[in-house]
């Protein structure tokens, strides 16, 4: 069993619905991170946190500790939210992180 | 902007050949990391340093070697390159205790 699993793996929404992926882990945490991967590679950081909510434009971000539990909101989604989105635990001190294997996004018009 | 900047984008190399991945970040980050991505696998930590002269194995390190002979240059060694070792490498750098920055990747193919 993998330390962080996401689900769905997949995920095709049209323009302007609510969307929700969920991220579960199995071993104690430093901090959550999230992340955004378009096609051609580059990855982006969207939300690093290690309690309670975080929001930035339409996307929120809410962790629960006690249930190793966390989910990515895009709220009014947009086809240039296509992407997959990453949710990565951080252990310890350092800054090694743990992926899931990330969920794939499509939004279409 | 923080910007961690990897040598190629796109490289093809023949099984046996050394190859040299580099990695150079502007922000004088102390973390520097390397990792692979492979399709279902996500990305797995190859090696990571936290500061000049410094490194430590990731979870995959068998095949690689890794140099930080500066705090801004972190270089991914392939000592003698095999077709199992094609794949997406992705550097990262981060401050201590804070969000990681990634370069842009290198797909590397070994025929």
């Amino acid at each position: 069993k993998n330390e962080v699993e996401q689900s769905p793996q997949n995920l095709t929404a049209q323009e302007g619905e609510f969307i929700t992926i969920n991220c579960s882990y199995s071993v104690g945490i430093s901090a959550l991170h999230w992340l955004q991967q378009h096609p051609g590679g580059g990855i982006v950081s969207l939300f690093m946190l290690s309690s309670g909510k975080k929001k930035h434009g339409r996307l929120i971000a809410t962790i629960n500790i006690q249930e190793k539990h966390s989910s990515l909101h895009i709220t009014a989604s947009h086809p240039r939210d296509s992407a997959v989105y990453i949710c990565a635990v951080q252990t310890g001190t350092a800054s090694k992180l743990t992926f899931g294997t990330g969920t794939r996004l499509q939004v279409t018009l | 902007d923080v910007k961690v900047t990897q040598s190629s984008r796109y490289l093809v190399k023949r099984t046996g050949e050394k190859v040299f991945l580099e990695c150079v970040q502007d922000m004088d980050h102390e973390n520097m990391f390397w990792y692979r991505q492979d399709p279902g696998l996500g990305l797995r930590l190859i090696y990571f340093s936290y500061d000049v002269k410094m490194k430590e194995k990731g979870d995959i390190p068998e095949g690689y070697s890794v140099s930080r002979e500066k705090k801004e240059r972190f270089s991914l060694i392939l000592e003698s390159a095999s077709t199992n070792q094609t794949s997406m490498y992705l550097c990262a750098s981060s401050p201590r205790y804070t969000e990681a920055f990634f370069g842009q990747g290198t797909r590397l193919t070994v025929v």
